[in-house]
């Protein structure tokens, strides 16, 4: 049972275009949304985080965007690097429980 | 401050050996938990602990058991390995209690079961 889908698996963008990955998710519990980037052989590190109560949450380049009614939340990266390829995952928790993950996007920056 | 620590970084196993990863945290976080990463499958969650003394059941179970006898570890073990458990093994720690809800990853352990 994914109680998160993510998509796209993978993603080609070129460099200083706009990365957008998508996730949504079924548990109306969930009140904690991360986003996770890991590069290969490491392990993921949190990139950016939102709660329910807010529609957008911006740090630097990544903004996260949600959408309570439709149950979906994106990440955006804008002015994408080919340092910013990486696999990253959302993920979804309620009341501090444990994250329940995405299957992950591999993105490719291309110079 | 070195966060999470995984041992060892890789392991080759053959089928019916027994194992066991090693997680420590230095970070006092009550919350501990394992995923195992699978290509297109995402991380799943094997088992969790949210204190000393406590651990629970997760998504992938099944041929693994743990135990929580000091906040700072949370060993992993496999009974009788199989290669359905080749898989990148992941230990994380957070501290809703503090506010940290996101999880700190340990740099994980590469596991090859043949």
């Amino acid at each position: 049972q994914q109680q998160v889908k993510q998509s796209p698996q993978s993603l080609i963008v070129q460099k200083g275009g706009i990365s957008i990955i998508n996730c949504a998710y079924e548990n109306t519990a969930f009140d904690y949304f991360p986003w996770y980037q890991q590069f290969p052989g490491k392990g993921p590190a949190l990139l950016i985080a939102i709660r329910p109560d807010v529609s957008e949450k911006k740090e630097g380049r990544f903004t996260i965007s949600f959408n309570k009614s439709a149950k979906q939340f994106s990440l955006h990266i804008m002015d994408s690097q080919p340092g910013d390829s990486a696999t990253y995952f959302c993920a979804a928790s309620d009341a501090g429980n444990m994250l329940t993950f995405g299957g992950g996007t591999r993105l490719m920056v291309k110079p | 401050n070195a966060g999470v620590t995984q041992t060892p970084k890789f392991q080759v196993l053959k089928t019916g050996q027994s194992m066991t990863l090693q997680c420590a945290q230095d970070m006092n976080h009550e919350y501990m938990s394992w995923y195992r990463q699978d290509p297109g499958m995402g991380l799943r969650l094997i088992h969790y602990s949210v204190g000393a003394g406590i651990t629970d059941q997760g998504e992938v179970p099944n041929g693994y058991n743990v135990s929580r006898s000091t906040t700072e570890d949370f060993p992993l073990r496999l009974l009788s390995a199989a290669p359905s458990q080749t898989s990148v093994y992941f230990c994380a720690s957070s501290s809703p209690m503090t506010g940290f809800y996101g999880y700190t990853f340990g740099s994980g352990t590469r596991l090859t079961v043949v």
